[in-house]
């Protein structure tokens, strides 16, 4: 499968820590994206990295991309209850701009 | 338009038959996506539209779904003979061009009873 890994599965933590999810990945790309769902539905965008990048901030959220290793982060720092939603990193293969998700990692931020 | 949109939300059909799933993409927007996810897993690549390229079906499950996107427009994805394992909430995406972020719809929630 091309499809991206993502661990942790899942991710519980408290308010106020920060979150970590990684993505791994298989062949070269162009970018990697991040996308955030809750409750099952659409999904929205947070933020792309292309290849010759390696960090990127929006925000509380921090992106890192080791193109040598294949792998991808997410921070998401000082976490608030609002940011328990399922995280999928997103790549295009060079496929033609095709987008494959990963499986996600469903993070649950506790008050 | 404001966003993608997509019809109907839900959608209970009986087994055997035929759906039509319809996905209108913010205007503009050349690349159009659609995946399928079933509860508490991933989204599955189903087909993409780019342009007047030929569409990647390459993620179509059978030959039972197609889809097409006319005058780079709007698109349907349609289920003929519709199974239990086809419920599912199928989402459309679209994107202004390739590499870039995508902009997904609610979904369309499929159940085939």
């Amino acid at each position: 499968s091309q499809q991206g890994e993502e661990d942790p599965q899942a991710l519980s933590i408290q308010e106020g820590e920060n979150a970590t999810m990684n993505c791994s990945y298989k062949t070269s790309i162009n970018n990697l994206q991040w996308y955030r769902q809750n409750s099952g539905r659409g999904l929205v965008h947070l933020i792309l990295i292309r290849s010759n990048e390696r960090e990127k901030h929006s925000g509380r959220l921090r992106v890192t991309l080791d193109t040598s290793k294949k792998s991808s982060s997410l921070l998401i720092t000082a976490s608030r209850a609002a940011d328990t939603a399922s995280y999928f990193c997103a790549t295009d293969y060079n496929q033609g701009g095709k987008l494959i998700f990963g499986q996600g990692t469903e993070l649950s931020v506790k008050p | 338009g404001a966003g993608v949109s997509q019809s109907p939300s839900n959608k209970v059909t009986e087994k055997g038959k035929d759906v039509e799933l319809r996905c209108d993409p913010i205007s503009g927007h050349t690349a159009l996506y659609w995946y399928r996810q079933s509860l508490g897993q991933g989204l599955e690549f189903l087909i993409y539209f780019q342009g007047n390229s030929a569409p990647d079906k390459s993620g179509l499950p059978s030959d039972r779904f197609s889809a097409e996107r006319t005058g780079g427009s709007v698109s349907t994805l349609t289920i003929q003979r519709t199974q239990q394992e086809d419920s599912a909430v199928y989402l459309c995406a679209s994107s202004l061009g390739i590499l870039t972020e995508a902009f997904f719809g609610q979904g369309t929630r499929l159940t085939v009873v």
